[in-house]
């Protein structure tokens, strides 16, 4: 089966770096996604991994250990508009993709 | 130009109704998807279908049927409306060989009361 687990809540001040993490176990892996969805809006994608490492997108980046079955995201700069839920997904073999509950991120002043 | 498109936003329904919501994607996708946002907004699968297979997640009732009259339309339809049918419904596609990217409808609100 699959299991994914990352922090329900986190808060950070506005031009901080906040990281959120992702542990998850898979039968088979094809990869580790990153999405972002705003409260009331559709989830967009953000990045994907599935070599190890730390893969850079303007202030985002995401990291993943394929050993340590962990991922981050890891958000610079942070700004009131990053206000939102950051989805971790993974893909195991043959199958969808599998969501995991979300990081309802609270960016403050 | 909405590259997927839902309709519609909202539905309120009675339970024991029949009720379908209709998704189309521009993409030129050859891959789409229905997922379930309950509200502690547990993203969920329901569907995966393409013009070779259709995948279902194991736990949604038969009551819920994808309908693929062309590869730019998944609609679903959902009989014997229940209460615990409530959630926002998100249609999504991608291309089969980048199935991690996907891009999503605006999703539907439904309401079982």
């Amino acid at each position: 089966g699959q299991n994914i687990d990352q922090p329900t809540e986190m808060t950070a001040t506005e031009g901080a770096i906040v990281q959120i993490n992702c542990t998850y176990q898979t039968s088979g892996f094809n990869g580790l996604f990153w999405y972002q969805q705003h409260a009331g809006e559709a989830p967009t994608f953000l990045s994907y991994n599935v070599l190890d490492g730390l893969e850079e997108k303007g202030r985002f980046s995401s990291f993943l250990s394929r050993s340590k079955g962990y991922s981050y995201l890891l958000l610079k700069e942070l700004q009131m508009k990053d206000s939102a839920s950051y989805l971790c997904a993974v893909s195991p073999l043959g199958t969808p993709l599998v969501f995991g509950k979300g990081t309802r991120l609270s960016v403050i002043a | 130009d909405t590259a997927v498109s839902q309709t519609p936003k909202y539905l309120v329904t009675q339970m024991g109704n029949d009720k379908s919501i209709k998704c189309e994607q521009n993409l030129g996708h050859d891959t789409m998807y229905w997922y379930k946002q309950d509200s502690k907004k547990f993203l969920k699968i329901m569907f995966s279908y393409n013009n070779k297979e259709l995948i279902i997640n194991e736990t949604v009732p038969n009551r819920f049927s994808p309908k693929s009259p062309d590869k730019a339309h998944l609609n679903l339809h959902i009989n014997s409306l229940e209460l615990g049918d409530s959630a926002v419904y998100f249609c999504a596609s991608s291309q089969a060989h980048k199935s991690y990217e996907q891009y999503f409808g605006p999703g539907t609100r439904l309401t079982v009361t």
